[in-house]
């Protein structure tokens, strides 16, 4: 019930790709989602939050989608950069939870 | 601002040595404290956390401890270091559930 399920595992693509990380989640009470960008030797940091009051949300070149009746949701990065590269974390919490669930990551590589 | 810190950054320990790993959080009162360890394709899984001085949620069964003597300080430990201990450990803050956790730069500890 407390599981975040992340792929791929590993994604590369050229520069100017959109790049697409998929989650899914069991866990009807989760109703928080943010997604976490981590450099190597860096802790993560946050990129972009959603909640399932909306379907998308948009800040910059990233997109977060939301489909609640299939417990899923994923990030979109347009017109990706080499300094994308980085490993991306979904996450999910419950309401009154302190508890953030992470998904195992994605590595993601943008070619130049 | 708040900021977060977590040291040292990198430390090498051999087995059966104690531990101990600080991190403090300036700019906030009354943060909700994590510990979390991050192993290679396991994402981050949350070893502990805290919502207030002296009280401590252990997330799971391990040989490590900790504990919160101050308002803005968690200290992860071990009696006696096991070379399974090895890994990316981060200390995180938030204000509150459901809401922005902020990352500390990590301790790569190896265990020898």
């Amino acid at each position: 019930q407390q599981q975040v399920k992340q792929s791929p595992q590993s994604l590369i693509v050229q520069k100017g790709g959109i790049p697409i990380i998929n989650c899914a989640y069991e866990n009807t009470a989760f109703d928080y989602f943010p997604w976490y960008q981590q450099f190597p030797g860096k802790g993560p940091a946050l990129l972009i939050a959603i909640r399932p009051d909306v379907s998308e949300k948009k800040e910059g070149r990233f997109t977060i989608s939301f489909n609640k009746s299939a417990k899923q949701f994923s990030l979109h990065i347009m017109d990706s950069q080499p300094g994308d590269s980085a490993t991306y974390f979904c996450a999910a919490s419950r309401g009154g939870s302190e508890k953030l669930v992470f998904g195992k990551g994605t590595k993601l590589t943008v070619n130049p | 601002s708040q900021t977060i810190h977590q040291w040292p950054a990198t430390l090498v320990q051999p087995v059966g040595s104690p531990l101990s790993l600080e991190c403090t959080v300036e700019g906030t009162s009354n943060p909700n404290l994590y510990w979390y360890r991050q192993a290679a394709g396991r994402g981050l899984q949350l070893l502990f956390y805290s919502v207030g001085i002296g009280q401590i949620s252990s997330e799971v069964p391990q040989n490590l401890s900790a504990s919160r003597p101050q308002d803005r300080q968690f200290i992860l430990s071990s009696k006696k270091l096991l070379l399974s201990d090895s890994g990316f450990y981060l200390c995180a803050w938030s204000s509150g559930a459901n809401t922005e956790a902020f990352f500390g730069q990590g301790t790569r500890l190896t265990v020898v």
